[in-house]
């Protein structure tokens, strides 16, 4: 079974800092079927990132992911106040592998 | 505009059974693939189901495979997921998702998402 590890479990920035959250899967992930969410208190999921580097509808160009294969990426190029949040990394290549990574809390320093 | 609205949660003893539903708008239900994933307090998301837009296909987690069942109404936009055998470890919000594309099998990202409903497993 496919396995997404993310790092590092807390970030902890300042608004107008760079964040970079890592997701690496145990096997390479096909077609590049890798999404990111973010996720805020209360709140249900949003899809920032599919296909591995594709914004989703609305997200803003602040957001960027990037990688393949095994090794993915989300870059929040200058944090704003609502970003922080928890952003998890979902891989959807398979129906036997619709799993999240245990997420990235991006918190304010 | 695309709308999940869920229901059917609440507090349940070890062993029990719920109906979770959802209904869905703004889209032709009967075209997507549908997805339950759910959320322990405090705790990451985990998939949990997956239906295909007939019905005739259906996918589960290991954690909850024998135990809930999926399921979908098309004439009256609703999927459904029957929860038996309740444990502790069940005790989460359960959203009901719609994949962001319609594809053969379930490779789509989830675009969107109900604000969830609650199952408490507790006696």
């Amino acid at each position: 079974e496919i396995v997404l590890t993310q790092s590092p479990a807390t970030l902890s920035l300042s608004p107008g800092e760079r964040a970079t959250l890592s997701c690496r899967a145990s096997q390479s992930v096909s077609n590049s079927y890798l999404a990111w969410y973010q996720q805020k208190p209360g709140q249900a999921p949003r899809l920032l990132i599919y296909g591995a580097s594709t914004r989703a509808t609305g997200i803003p160009d602040r957001f960027s992911g990037s990688g393949s294969g095994t090794d993915f990426t989300l870059t929040i190029s200058r944090l704003e106040p609502d970003d922080f949040a928890v952003y998890y990394c979902q891989q959807y290549g398979s129906s036997r592998a619709l799993i999240f990574g245990g997420g990235t809390k991006v918190e304010i320093k | 505009e695309v709308q999940l609205v869920e229901s059917g949660g609440g507090l349940v003893q070890p062993g029990g059974s719920l109906r979770l539903s959802c209904s869905a708008s703004g889209f032709t239900f009967s075209s997507y693939a549908m997805h339950w994933v759910r959320q322990a307090p405090g705790k990451g998301l985990e998939y949990v189901s997956a239906i295909s837009n007939t019905g005739g296909s259906t996918d589960y987690a290991d954690s909850v495979k024998g135990r809930f069942t999926i399921s979908r109404d098309n004439s009256k936009n609703a999927l459904y997921l029957q929860v038996s055998s309740l444990r502790a470890e069940d005790t989460a919000v359960y959203y009901c998702v719609r994949p962001r594309e319609r594809v053969i099998g379930f490779t789509a990202p989830f675009e969107f998402w109900g604000q969830g409903t609650l199952v408490t497993v507790s006696s």
